[in-house]
């Protein structure tokens, strides 16, 4: 089936450290996106790649990176310059533009600073 | 000023009501109106996807946008328990552009 996985479900950072969130699809999209999930605040857009080798920032991008080595990974570094990193982290993918689709997600990791 | 202001809830209704969800938005160029339905500690999954004015209809399930007001509804009728989730709505300028999320409604369905 096709879809969007995200991993580790669940993950817990120290103070200081760097942490990766895995998202990978097999549904041909070429766009994905990173979103933070925090209560009371929405979606809130971290990184979003059009194409594999390029993206752009989104609107809270400080203390994020990524890569878009592959069409079908957009892995997301929390780095220690992240303040407040706890939070619920989705990617998702979406068809190209031009065509009549809206985003699929992932299931989500939880990160908690321990 | 927020370019989708969505009314936050929670929102609690007994099973069998018709549910109204509402969202506002400032951009008068946004032309793709979407719906998200999130179970909690899951991912949005697209409920209803509309583009311009107009209704469209999927079972309980009816969003309406009127351009005109910069307003749009998503109706749910004779909700379920399995209805409680949180509503996203979720607007774009253009076909597959980056999408502007309001800040979701939590909706309880009580049996």
């Amino acid at each position: 089936d096709g879809g969007i996985t995200q991993s580790p479900k669940y993950l817990f950072r120290k103070e200081g450290q760097n942490v990766t969130l895995s998202c990978e699809q097999n549904l041909n999209h070429d766009a994905m996106y990173w979103y933070r999930q925090d209560p009371g605040q929405g979606l809130r857009l971290i990184y979003y790649s059009q194409i594999v080798n390029d993206f752009q920032k989104g609107d809270i991008a400080e203390g994020y990176s990524v890569s878009r080595e592959k069409k079908e990974s957009f892995p997301l570094t929390v780095t220690s310059a992240q303040k407040n990193p706890t939070a619920f982290y989705l990617c998702a993918s979406s068809h190209p533009p031009g065509s009549n689709y809206g985003y699929t997600f992932g299931s989500g990791t939880r990160l908690t600073v321990v | 000023q927020k370019e989708v202001e969505q009314d936050p809830g929670p929102l609690s209704v007994p099973e069998g009501a018709i549910v109204s969800l509402n969202c506002t938005y400032s951009n008068s160029a946004f032309q793709y109106f979407m719906w998200y339905r999130q179970y909690s500690r899951k991912g949005p999954e697209l409920l209803m996807y509309t583009y311009s004015s107009g209704n469209k209809e999927d079972g309980r399930f009816t969003a309406q946008v009127d351009k005109s007001s910069k307003y749009i509804s998503l109706f749910i009728r004779d909700s379920q328990p399995s209805d409680s989730a949180t509503y996203l709505c979720a607007i774009g300028e253009t076909s597959g552009s980056r999408l502007t999320f309001g800040e979701g409604t939590q909706l309880t369905v009580n049996p």
